[in-house]
């Protein structure tokens, strides 16, 4: 079955306690992105990755890195959590060419206390 | 900047009532304007991808529209299993394949 899957479900951490939240995928996408969903302010972009080794920033990186070793795995890496990262954690991926929609994965809800 | 803004927040239904969401944008050059259904505890699903103004796309109860300026998501007799919230996205020309989505649209809709 093609998906997007994400780990941890649900994570309470606390504070400055480094984590990783991994992302893989199995149908041999090239693009893949990391999204925070927060109420009121929809799905925010965190990093995207075009192709293995190839990432960049989105609209809020700060306090977060991401790495492409592989092409389905994208793992997010909060090094220092604060509470402001406490959020619901969504990753995707697409084939890779513009038009081309997004799969989800079920999301990781970050809580950091 | 871009903004992609949706109303109303949330939009209680009784069942078989029919209703329009919307989703307004700004953005400089619209590569496509795509429409997700998200369920409580789940990541969001594909419903629609619009390229140009006039497009129309259908897929049972739900039928998106596309204007220069915004889309709107009808839903004609609404059932329960319907309730979730829809998210509209746009991916602008000259931006690769990122998206900006708006905060969404909540609907419940009532037996």
């Amino acid at each position: 079955e093609a998906q997007v899957t994400q780990n941890p479900r649900y994570l309470i951490t606390v504070t400055g306690k480094k984590l990783t939240v991994t992302c893989s995928q199995n149908m041999n996408h090239e693009y893949m992105s990391w999204y925070r969903q927060d109420p009121g302010l929809g799905l925010r972009q965190i990093y995207y990755s075009m192709n293995v080794e190839v990432t960049d920033k989105g609209d809020v990186p700060e306090g977060y890195k991401v790495s492409r070793k592989e092409k389905r795995n994208f793992p997010l890496i909060l090094e220092s959590p604060s509470p402001n990262q406490t959020s619901l954690y969504f990753c995707a991926s697409s084939p890779g060419h513009t038009n081309e929609k997004l799969f989800f994965g079920s999301g990781t809800q970050l809580s950091v206390l | 900047e871009d903004q992609v803004t949706q109303s109303p927040e949330a939009l209680r239904l009784q069942e078989g009532e029919s209703s329009s969401l919307n989703c307004s944008y700004t953005v400089s050059g619209l590569r496509g304007l795509f429409w997700y259904r998200q369920d409580p505890g789940k990541g969001p699903e594909f419903l629609f991808t619009l390229y140009s103004a006039g497009e129309e796309k259908e897929k049972e109860r739900l039928k998106a529209t596309l204007t220069k300026k915004e889309s709107f998501l009808h839903i004609t007799a609404p059932k329960p299993e319907d309730s979730a919230t829809y998210l509209c996205a746009v991916q602008e020309a000259d931006y690769g394949q990122n998206f900006v989505f708006g905060p969404g649209t909540r609907l419940s809709v009532l037996p």
